[in-house]
């Protein structure tokens, strides 16, 4: 089955702890994306890759790390999280950027005490 | 600045009725339009994607329509089921080329009551 995966699905951390949100996809897609979604306001993309070791900032980037080693994973990295990246956060994938459709995953809800 | 807007925020219609979502944008260069639709909790699923060329797409029960020139697209869902109850997002692809950068709208909360 074609799809996006991402682990783990929901984490309660403290500040400071560094943690990875990994982001898989099947689909042999070149643009993979991530994204924050919270109350009220619209998806704000946090980075993005137009392939294998290509990555650059979106919207909101601070506090945020990725990499793309291989073309079917995508993580994200916070070094040190603080209570504002409480939120949920969204991984995506397209076979490039444009007019292709975006194959989203189910989400991981990530909450920063 | 591009822009998406979305109206109504939130929306309750009974079960069977029709409905009407709409989405104002302010996006140059326009590539694309797409509708979304996310159930709670979970990852948004494509329900359509129209180019500048395309002024109507249906999807089921869903029909997109979109006025270039005045910039408005609107989704309309067709004898609604408890199961459309869930947020409707409109999302405008800018960029001609290489990397077409995706700006969302916030999104109409439908429910669908019985």
């Amino acid at each position: 089955e074609a799809q996006v995966t991402q682990n783990p699905r929901y984490l309660i951390t403290v500040t400071g702890k560094k943690l990875t949100v990994t982001c898989s996809q099947n689909m042999n897609h070149e643009y993979m994306s991530w994204y924050r979604q919270d109350p009220g306001l619209g998806l704000r993309q946090i980075y993005y890759s137009m392939n294998v070791e290509v990555t650059d900032k979106g919207d909101v980037p601070e506090g945020y790390k990725v990499s793309r080693k291989e073309k079917r994973n995508f993580p994200l990295i916070l070094e040190s999280p603080s209570p504002n990246q409480t939120s949920l956060y969204f991984c995506a994938s397209s076979l490039f950027s444009g007019g292709y459709e975006q194959y989203f995953g189910p989400g991981t809800r990530l909450t920063v005490t | 600045k591009n822009q998406v807007e979305q109206s109504p925020q939130s929306l309750i219609i009974l079960e069977g009725k029709n409905c009407t979502l709409q989405c104002n944008y302010t996006v140059s260069p326009f590539s694309n339009l797409r509708w979304y639709k996310q159930d709670t909790g979970r990852g948004p699923v494509s329900l359509t994607i129209m180019t500048f060329s395309e002024n109507t797409k249906s999807n089921g029960r869903y029909t997109a329509t979109l006025d270039a020139d005045t910039k408005q697209s609107s989704l309309h869902i067709t004898a609604s089921q408890l199961s459309d109850s869930a947020s409707y997002i409109c999302v405008v692809s800018a960029g001609s080329g290489g990397y077409n950068k995706l700006i969302f709208g916030a999104g109409t909360r439908l429910a669908v009551h019985p």
